[in-house]
């Protein structure tokens, strides 16, 4: 069974509002996740490193206004993409590492802003 | 810079053998991931080297060979679910994973 629940795995928005996407742990502890972007046809695209009780740490060129990270806890982070825009659709993926041999992925969101 | 290539499309025949080849180039070496991402899904876990060498999980296997920067993931039996793209990462010296572009792979009856 999947060990990373993301959810939603589909959202629709209108341009202008906010939409959380929720990242879970579900059977060890993640002190880190890692949010990813991708666009059809290529590959994972870094966003940022969420850090359970610190600041997330961006990849250059993400805006971190508008990418919001949170890692309230050992087993959640969430994704908030403030003031969406048509061009922030996309497939955002996020994953957790359990040690430094295993790295698990969530089911992936499919955000599309109308 | 960092870098992992691998090749952008293959196309197989079903219940043959196919070699993904990944070559990369990383400040560091901490470990060789591949990946199975179907179109509109989450890549999923198949394989970890860190030392060179092969290990074999059922029809998948992937070799490394550290010194030449260079891993390979074997497909035996191939079946038409196979139909995917495959992605090589690497972690680097701080840990972080690096990731080729994917192959897509495409299996023909």
């Amino acid at each position: 069974g999947a060990v990373v629940s993301q959810h939603p795995s589909r959202v629709i928005c209108k341009s202008g509002t906010s939409v959380k996407i929720e990242c879970r742990s579900l059977d060890f502890q993640a002190t880190t996740m890692f949010w990813y972007r991708q666009f059809p046809k290529q590959s994972l695209m870094l966003m940022a490193t969420s850090n359970e009780g610190s600041k997330a740490t961006y990849e250059q060129g993400v805006e971190k206004d508008k990418f919001l990270i949170n890692h309230a806890s050992l087993t959640l982070s969430t994704l908030t993409v403030t003031s969406a825009h048509p061009e922030d659709s996309s497939f955002y993926i996020c994953s957790a590492e359990r040690g430094d041999t295993e790295a698990f992925f969530g089911q992936g969101t499919r955000l599309t802003v109308v | 810079g960092q870098n992992i290539d691998q090749p952008t499309e293959m196309t197989a025949t079903e219940g043959a053998i196919v070699q993904i080849n990944c070559t990369y180039q990383t400040s560091g070496f901490n470990g060789l991931f591949w990946y199975q991402q179907h179109a509109g899904e989450a890549p999923t876990f198949l394989s970890y080297n860190v030392l060179d060498g092969l290990e074999e999980k059922g029809r998948f296997s992937s070799f490394l060979s550290r010194s030449k920067g260079y891993s390979y993931l074997l497909l035996k039996e191939l079946q038409m679910k196979d139909s995917a793209s495959y992605l090589c990462a690497v972690k680097d010296s701080n840990y972080q994973l690096i990731w080729g572009a994917g192959t897509k792979l495409i299996i023909k009856p």
